[in-house]
């Protein structure tokens, strides 16, 4: 099982959608989750972290299931400019430190 | 704009040639990190540096050959390198180390093996 796993996609929505990705982990012992976006042909940008509360940030919107071991990114009012790929962040305690380890990434396009 | 600026954006070299890829970041950070992004797998940790000292090398190939020479420089030197190689390699640099997980990415080298 991957460390870390999230539906590839694309999924394609219209503009004002919302949209919702999953992200499961496999260690129980993972500390702290985030999601990066990543637009085509460019580097990865952290979007936001992901809190056991739950966390807000505009229309973006990041929840954590600790039971269940997923976090989850939603999306509302979805604009063109959200297309990309979102990236699933876990870190984790390892005998060399804090380790990040990345999801495959999951592929939004919004369209008109 | 990045303040992790990387140097080529993009490398085409034969197997048996020998090149360098080049990372600066003018953010002040003290870790410096290498990645490689393959199309469809997730980014891979290649090596980490601490105050340019290696902390982590994750399993690579000796044929990649990393250099911190200071906190703001990281080198990933290559040479014999294989087409399955073929891949973008990704700089980035963090603060406080391995304990911060705010990574900054540069713009990346997209290297093609022949």
């Amino acid at each position: 099982r991957k460390e870390v796993e999230q539906d590839p996609g694309p999924f394609n929505v219209p503009e004002g959608a919302t949209v919702a990705f999953n992200c499961t982990y496999s260690n129980s012992a993972s500390q702290s989750f985030f999601w990066y976006r990543q637009d085509c042909r460019k580097e990865p940008k952290l979007l936001m972290s992901v809190y056991s509360s739950g966390n807000e940030d505009g229309r973006f919107t990041a929840q954590l299931n600790r039971a269940s071991q997923y976090i989850s990114l939603l999306i509302r009012d979805s604009k063109l400019s959200d297309s990309a790929t979102y990236l699933c962040v876990v870190k984790k305690l390892t005998g060399g430190g804090n380790k990040l380890t990345f999801g495959t990434g999951t592929q939004l396009k919004v369209e008109l | 704009e990045t303040g992790v600026t990387q140097t080529p954006r993009h490398l085409v070299m034969g197997m048996t040639n020998k090149k360098s890829l080049k990372c600066e970041q003018h953010l002040g950070h003290n870790a410096m990190y290498w990645y490689k992004q393959s199309a469809k797998k997730p980014l891979e940790l290649m090596f980490v540096y601490n105050f340019k000292e290696q902390t982590e090398n994750n399993s690579v190939p000796s044929r990649f050959s990393p250099e911190c020479p200071n906190s703001s420089h990281l080198f990933l030197h290559l040479h014999t390198l294989q087409p399955e190689d073929s891949a973008l390699y990704l700089c980035a640099s963090s603060n406080g180390g391995l304990n911060n997980e705010k990574l900054f990415f540069g713009s990346g080298t997209q290297l093609s093996v022949l």
